[in-house]
């Protein structure tokens, strides 16, 4: 994998559901992957940094796991709520640069 | 503390005209990235400077151009407007760079006409 990938691309749950994103990353020289919250008119918002494999991170209701030897991230929304509706981005690193995928966007619906 | 604030947050440009956007880094941070939005594209990275110096540059042409100040403010300068260009621009600081997460700032939508 080049690039990073996320899927899916979007998604549209019903509060109290629960729901999972991925990232595919090149797992060749990895560094460190970042998640981030982007809400509309809002800048991106850091959720975790990630740097070890096996690495599982939680802030509430997100989680995310990591597994570098095949280059991928889950991020997990347990009991997802209106207010988690968001575009939900991955970065992995490259030198000093973040190589971003394209988000998962989540509509979360009462 | 006080977030990282971009001047201006919009502007309307001509084709074949030169663009200068400034981003102040949050207070002790010494690191600022640059990424460009557009649709379809996601984030895109600029490049990225530290203590006044590029360590990264994104696969942009030369047209677009950047700078760091001994106060860690940045700017970002794009010469020859090109319809192509229009897009949010964001930047980011943080402490040192990665793996350290990133504070964005709102962004400077530019539009060329």
């Amino acid at each position: 994998i080049l690039n990073v990938e996320q899927s899916p691309q979007s998604l549209h749950v019903q509060e109290g559901d629960s729901t999972n994103f991925t990232c595919s990353f090149p797992s060749s020289n990895f560094y460190a992957l970042h998640w981030y919250r982007w809400e509309t008119a809002k800048s991106p918002e850091a959720l975790f940094v990630m740097t070890l494999n096996g690495d599982e991170k939680k802030k509430g209701r997100i989680s995310a796991t990591l597994n570098t030897k095949e280059g991928y991230s889950y991020l997990y929304i347990k009991g997802s709520q209106p207010e988690d509706s968001a575009t939900y981005l991955c970065a992995s690193v490259s030198g000093y640069a973040l190589n971003f995928g394209k988000g998962t966007s989540l509509l979360v619906t009462p | 503390k006080a977030g990282v604030t971009q001047t201006p947050r919009y502007l309307i440009k001509t084709r074949g005209q030169q663009v200068t956007l400034s981003c102040s880094p949050i207070s002790g941070h010494r690191s600022v990235s640059w990424y460009q939005q557009t649709p379809g594209q996601g984030l895109q990275f600029l490049f990225e400077y530290f203590s006044e110096t590029q360590r990264n540059k994104g696969n942009f042409p030369g047209r677009f151009s950047g700078r760091q100040f001994s106060n860690s403010r940045s700017e970002m300068n794009v010469s020859t407007l090109e319809l192509g260009d229009s897009a949010l621009y964001l930047c980011a600081s943080s402490f040192s760079g990665s793996p350290y997460e990133q504070y964005f700032g709102p962004g400077t939508r530019l539009t060329v006409t």
